[in-house]
């Protein structure tokens, strides 16, 4: 276990829709960074949060945003659900001492129906 | 610049024999490589990592040999087992950046 916990496991959503996931870091990580795992492919950074502020995206929509609070935790939300944005979402949490390694959490599966 | 290519897709080995991935970048400014490991339903978990300064890293079964001069890395699973079955993703990542860039995968049949 990473200590890096997602929820939900497993979200239905319908085209046009709003989508809020959760992400808790590892104990004493400062970074989240989220990825999207479409099926059969690597994973693809989104975006990434360091100390409350996005630091570094990837090549992904504004209507793809998140947050990060105090206490490390994160959010990703995405507006206007498209059919292609079914994946899974994983979130990563580093830094901290262990400042190089990435550690995911299990993930959300999302479906966009 | 940004891509990691991985090789092969997918590779079936028998119990005991050894298995081979191998991943190609072309950005130079990379100095982290991890592996990450990861079962259906589940997230990657970290494997094994290094950076260029090493030409090989070895742990227990795993060993990553890196040849910086071609800008390639392998992960070597010595002994496979069954329990090794899952798919392998190599990464890359600069070190001022958190981002990692992953290959596209290798799915790993061990048969026994």
């Amino acid at each position: 276990e990473t200590g890096v916990t997602q929820s939900p496991t497993h979200l239905i959503k319908t085209r046009g829709q709003q989508v809020t996931l959760r992400c808790s870091s590892q104990s004493g990580h400062n970074t989240v960074s989220w990825y999207q795992q479409a099926l059969g492919q690597g994973p693809q950074f989104i975006f990434q949060y360091y100390r409350e502020e996005e630091n570094g995206r990837g090549n992904f929509p504004p209507r793809f945003s998140g947050l990060q609070f105090p206490n490390y935790s994160s959010e990703l939300n995405v507006n206007a659900l498209e059919l292609d944005d079914s994946a899974l979402y994983l979130c990563a949490s580093s830094g901290g001492g262990s400042r190089t390694e990435a550690f995911f959490g299990q993930g959300t599966r999302l479906t966009v129906v | 610049q940004q891509q990691v290519k991985q090789s092969p897709q997918s590779l079936i080995v028998q119990k005991g024999g050894i298995s081979i991935i191998n991943c190609a970048y072309e950005n130079t400014a990379f100095d982290y490589f991890p592996w990450y490991q990861q079962f259906p339903g589940k997230g990657p978990a970290l494997l094994i990592a290094i950076r260029p300064d090493v030409s090989e890293k070895k742990e227990g079964r795993f060993t990553i040999s890196f040849n910086k001069s071609a800008k390639q890395f392998s992960l070597h699973i010595m002994d496979s087992q069954p329990g090794d079955s899952a798919t392998y993703f190599c990464a890359a990542r600069m070190d001022s950046s958190y981002k990692l860039i992953f290959g596209s995968g290798t799915r790993l049949l061990v048969r026994p």
